[in-house]
C-alpha cells in the first residue's frame, strides 16, 4: 500500500522569501506520479504541481519547483518570493497503479507573513 | 480543464436525517471520486464511482452510509444517512484529468451535523 507523510504541521515565511515543503512517500508501484495541491480558505482543492516518477528532471510552474529524490522516495515543494496569496494548506499526494485514486498527506498549513 | 460543481455548498443538519449532495461536471467522464475531509484533517476516499455499475467503496466506508448514484457520466450524487456529528466535514468530489493521474476537484461541501 502506499503511504504519503508531511512532518511539517504548520511552517511560516516571510513575504518575498522561500520556503520548502517537506513530503515523503513509500510505494512498491514503478510508474507513478506525485502530486502538490493547494487549499485556501475558500476549500477549493487548486493543482499546483506534479511530477512523474519516470522523468529525472525537477517540475517546475513559475515559482514553483520540486526537488523529487527518487530513490530517497522524497518529493519537496519549494515557493520562491512567496506571496500572500500562496497561503494556504499544501497537501502532497501520489497517484499510481491501475485506479487514478489519490493517496493525500496530512498537509502543511503555511502561512505568508507580510 | 473540468468544470465541476456541488450543492449545496453548505448545510447544517440535525442527527438522525440524510443529506444528498449534488456533483456536476462539465464534461462526460467515466470515473468520480468522492473523499471526505474531516476537521483540520486531510482527504480520504470514500468511493469511486463509475456510470452502470456499482460504486466501489474503500475500507471504512459502507453503502448503507455512504449511498452513491451515478446515473449519467457528467452526474453523482452522494448521500450521508443517519448523520451524527462525526459526519460534520467537507464532502468534495472529483473527476480524473485525462491522461495526465491528476484530478479535478469540485468546491466542496460543508457539512455541520447538530
Amino acid at each position: 500500500a502506499q503511504t504519503v507523510t508531511q512532518s511539517q504541521p504548520e511552517m511560516s515565511v516571510q513575504e518575498a522569501e522561500t520556503v520548502t515543503l517537506s513530503c515523503t512517500y513509500d510505494t512498491s508501484e514503478s510508474n507513478y506520479y506525485l502530486l502538490w495541491y493547494k487549499q485556501p480558505p475558500s476549500r477549493q482543492m487548486i493543482l499546483v504541481i506534479r511530477q512523474e516518477a519516470y522523468k529525472q528532471q525537477n517540475a517546475t510552474e513559475n515559482r514553483f519547483s520540486v526537488n523529487f529524490q527518487k530513490a530517497a522516495k522524497s518529493f519537496s515543494l519549494k515557493i520562491s518570493d512567496s506571496q500572500l496569496g500562496d497561503t494556504a494548506m499544501y497537501f502532497c499526494a501520489f497517484s499510481g497503479g491501475a485506479t487514478n485514486k489519490l493517496i493525500f498527506g496530512t498537509g502543511t498549513l503555511l502561512a505568508v507573513q507580510p | 480543464s473540468a468544470v465541476i460543481s456541488q450543492k449545496p455548498s453548505r448545510d447544517i443538519c440535525q442527527r438522525g436525517t440524510s443529506l444528498t449532495i449534488q456533483c456536476q461536471v462539465d464534461s462526460q467522464v467515466t470515473m468520480m471520486f468522492w473523499y471526505r475531509q474531516q476537521p483540520g484533517q486531510s482527504l480520504t476516499l470514500i468511493a469511486t464511482a463509475n456510470q452502470g455499475s456499482e460504486a466501489t467503496y474503500e475500507s471504512g466506508f459502507v453503502i448503507d452510509k455512504f449511498p452513491i448514484s451515478r446515473p449519467n457520466l457528467t452526474f453523482s450524487t452522494l448521500t450521508v444517512s443517519n448523520m451524527s456529528p462525526e459526519d460534520s466535514s467537507i464532502y468534495l468530489c472529483s473527476v480524473p484529468r485525462a491522461g495526465q493521474d491528476t484530478q479535478y476537484f469540485g468546491p466542496g461541501t460543508r457539512l455541520t451535523v447538530l
